[in-house]
């Protein structure tokens, strides 16, 4: 049972560079978020989606897209990556009623 | 603007101690609260608490919910070295969304 699968697992790229972090479910949850978690803020919601075709934003939105045209994936995309990008990444999922389950998060540094 | 407390930030205690992590909450459309434990990779989920008064029990772990102080505890008894983590507490509102608070780091030494 492979739940929510990460990747890449270590990122390191540029300013100014798009990069985009994969996650996919083998479940079929509906629900699908991005957080970031960094040292004094904790985490915060990027983006999240409650089906396919449906995204919203959460509290950090600015400089991310994402997209959701299947139920198991949702990939998140920074369009031209800053500094102040680099965190730890996690992709989560869930069902009605039922806990949030993490992936186990992409580092992303941006020099 | 939804809002999840905890504390303390971080804790040291020694092998053996008992352990009372707290977490407050102010959000519109309150649905359930949760605790997580994360220690260097994703966090796993510990509890989910809906009702009020109402403890959760697993192993040396428990937690129970006040919704009319806008609060929960999580209790580790007879703790241990690799009880040794960061707590996460977070509310979910509407649309399965959690609101996390930053966090206690509990080290527990030998």
């Amino acid at each position: 049972d492979a739940g929510i699968t990460q990747s890449p697992r270590y990122k390191i790229t540029e300013t100014g560079r798009q990069v985009t972090l994969m996650c996919h479910q083998t479940w079929s949850h509906s629900y699908m978020f991005w957080y970031r978690q960094d040292l004094g803020h904790g985490l915060r919601l990027i983006y999240y989606s409650a089906a396919a075709d449906i995204t919203d934003k959460g509290e950090v939105p600015d400089g991310y897209v994402v997209s959701r045209s299947k139920t198991e994936n949702f990939p998140l995309t920074l369009e031209s990556a800053t500094r102040s990008q680099t965190s730890v990444y996690f992709c989560a999922a869930t069902a009605a009623n039922s806990p949030l389950h993490f992936g186990n998060g992409t580092r992303l540094t941006v020099t | 603007e939804d809002k999840v407390v905890q504390s303390p930030l971080s804790l040291v205690v020694h092998e053996g101690d008992t352990v009372t992590l707290n977490c407050s909450y102010e959000v519109t459309n309150f649905r359930s609260l949760l605790w997580y434990k994360q220690e260097k990779k994703a966090p796993t989920f510990l509890f989910m608490l809906t009702s009020s008064g109402i403890e959760k029990k697993s192993g040396r772990l428990s937690s129970i919910l006040d919704k009319k102080e806008l609060s929960s505890i999580l209790n580790i008894t007879a703790t241990q070295t690799g009880d040794s983590a960061i707590y996460l507490c977070a509310v979910e509102v509407r649309g399965e969304k959690l609101v996390f608070g930053k966090g206690t780091k509990l080290t527990v030494n030998p």
